[in-house]
């Protein structure tokens, strides 16, 4: 079984607070890493896809970054607002044929206004 | 959103019959994967499917069968629910151009309660 490890399991931080939490997988049989932010009652949503060592992403405020060889991956989160309220997950993928996807716990994130 | 509908969005069931949880894409994407989700556990695969008629076990598949006879429908079914299946189940299907970077995509949910 692979274990994809997400910390920590929940963080509050005020609003204009900047944030980031990892996920750490098993470097071996890396082929892409995938994170999702997920609000309540809603479904995943796709943020990045990161393949290569060194990585970087960026969306609006968020950004994450990959180091395959240690096998962690870090989200940001800058000046974190209450709509970032959300679970961030990340999930890995060990290639193959049939691009099946191993989910961590995620990270619940509560901004307070 | 990727063009994914679940159905029913909510159901309440009882122990013992059978229930079919149905996920349609109108993407014509290949991959379509069914997952459940459960307080503690997170995202657990059920099963997969890689075209049709063309579908595999993931890691919590006990309990459950898939079928897909058309691209755009893959069909869960517990054959005799218990309680222990009361979950949100969610249907994803992933990109079509076979590189890395293609991502999953998420139907709303299923929320299913077996009394």
């Amino acid at each position: 079984i692979l274990n994809v490890e997400q910390s920590p399991q929940s963080l509050h931080v005020q609003e204009g607070d900047s944030t980031n939490f990892t996920c750490s997988f098993p470097s071996s049989n890396f082929y892409a890493l995938h994170w999702y932010r997920w609000e309540t009652a809603k479904s995943p949503e796709a943020l990045f896809v990161m393949t290569l060592n060194g990585d970087e992403k960026k969306k609006g405020r968020i950004s994450a970054t990959l180091n395959t060889k240690e096998g962690y991956s870090y989200l940001y989160i800058k000046g974190s607002q209450p709509e970032d309220s959300a679970t961030y997950l990340c999930a890995l993928d060990r290639g193959g044929s049939n691009y099946k996807l191993t989910f961590g716990k995620g990270t619940l994130l509560t901004v307070n206004p | 959103d990727a063009g994914i509908t679940q159905s029913p969005r909510h159901k309440v069931t009882e122990t013992g019959t059978p229930v079919t949880l149905r996920c349609h894409q109108t993407e014509n994407h290949r991959y379509m994967y069914w997952y459940r989700q459960d307080p503690g556990h997170g995202l657990r695969l059920i099963h997969y499917s890689y075209g049709v008629k063309d579908t595999d076990k993931g890691e919590v598949s006990d309990g459950y069968s898939v079928s897909r006879s058309k691209t755009e429908d893959f069909l869960l079914t517990l054959e005799s629910a218990t309680s222990s299946q009361t979950s949100v189940y969610f249907c994803a299907i992933r990109g079509p151009s076979g590189s890395s970077t293609d991502t999953q995509y998420f139907g709303p949910g299923t929320r299913l309660t077996v009394l």
